[in-house]
């Protein structure tokens, strides 16, 4: 079984502040790593799919970046609102068959 | 509107009883899964399907089932359901199979309390 870590576990910060958070991976095998947000009473929705070594996406205000030799990515949230409150999921994926291993997430309340 | 459906949104069930929940896409994606979410456990992948008529197993597939009959539906089956499996399902499509170049959309999930 694959190990996908994120932390914190949650976050609790200020409207305006920035903000990030890790997702650790196995460096070996490596195809694909997904990051989701997950609100209260909702489904994951996609946030960036994100392949290749040094690649870095962006979407408003979030951003992510990948490091697929040492098998960590970053999540960056700028001026967080009460808005971006959710959980923040990533997800793993070897290649070897259509399966995403999940991290357990990162909480964030975003509060004024 | 384009998207997944999930049937039932929640349901109480006796142990034992059998239970089948269902997923129904109309993205036309080849590939369909389901999970299971449990607090501190995130999303755990219970059975997949890459393409219509084939399926595989995820991380925690004992006590379920899954058949993928067409291209827009992936019913999971509970041959006698346990507490358990008390747990919120997800049902999710991408299109892809293999590689996971592709995000995956989800359901509204479904609730499902074994007593």
């Amino acid at each position: 079984i694959l190990n996908v870590e994120q932390s914190p576990q949650s976050l609790h910060v200020q409207e305006g502040d920035s903000t990030n958070f890790t997702c650790s991976f196995p460096s070996s095998n490596f195809y694909a790593l997904h990051w989701y947000r997950w609100e209260t009473a909702k489904s994951p929705e996609a946030l960036f799919v994100m392949t290749l070594n040094g690649d870095e996406k962006k979407k408003g205000r979030i951003s992510a970046t990948l490091n697929t030799k040492e098998g960590y990515s970053y999540l960056y949230i700028k001026g967080s609102q009460p808005e971006d409150s959710a959980t923040y999921l990533c997800a793993f994926n070897t290649g070897t068959a259509s399966k995403l291993t999940f991290g357990t997430g990162t909480r964030l309340q975003v509060t004024l | 509107i384009a998207g997944i459906t999930q049937a039932p949104t929640s349901q109480i069930l006796a142990a034992g009883r059998r239970m089948t929940l269902r997923c129904t896409q109309d993205m036309r994606h080849n590939a369909m899964y389901w999970y299971r979410q449990d607090l501190g456990l995130g999303l755990r992948l219970i059975h997949y399907s890459n393409t219509a008529g084939t399926t595989g197993k995820g991380e925690v597939p004992d006590g379920y089932s899954v058949s993928r009959a067409n291209t827009d539906d992936f019913p999971l089956t509970l041959a006698s359901a346990v507490p358990s499996q008390t747990s919120v399902y997800f049902c999710a499509s991408s299109d892809s199979a293999g590689p996971l170049y592709n995000e995956q959309f989800f359901g509204p999930g479904t609730r499902l309390t074994v007593l």
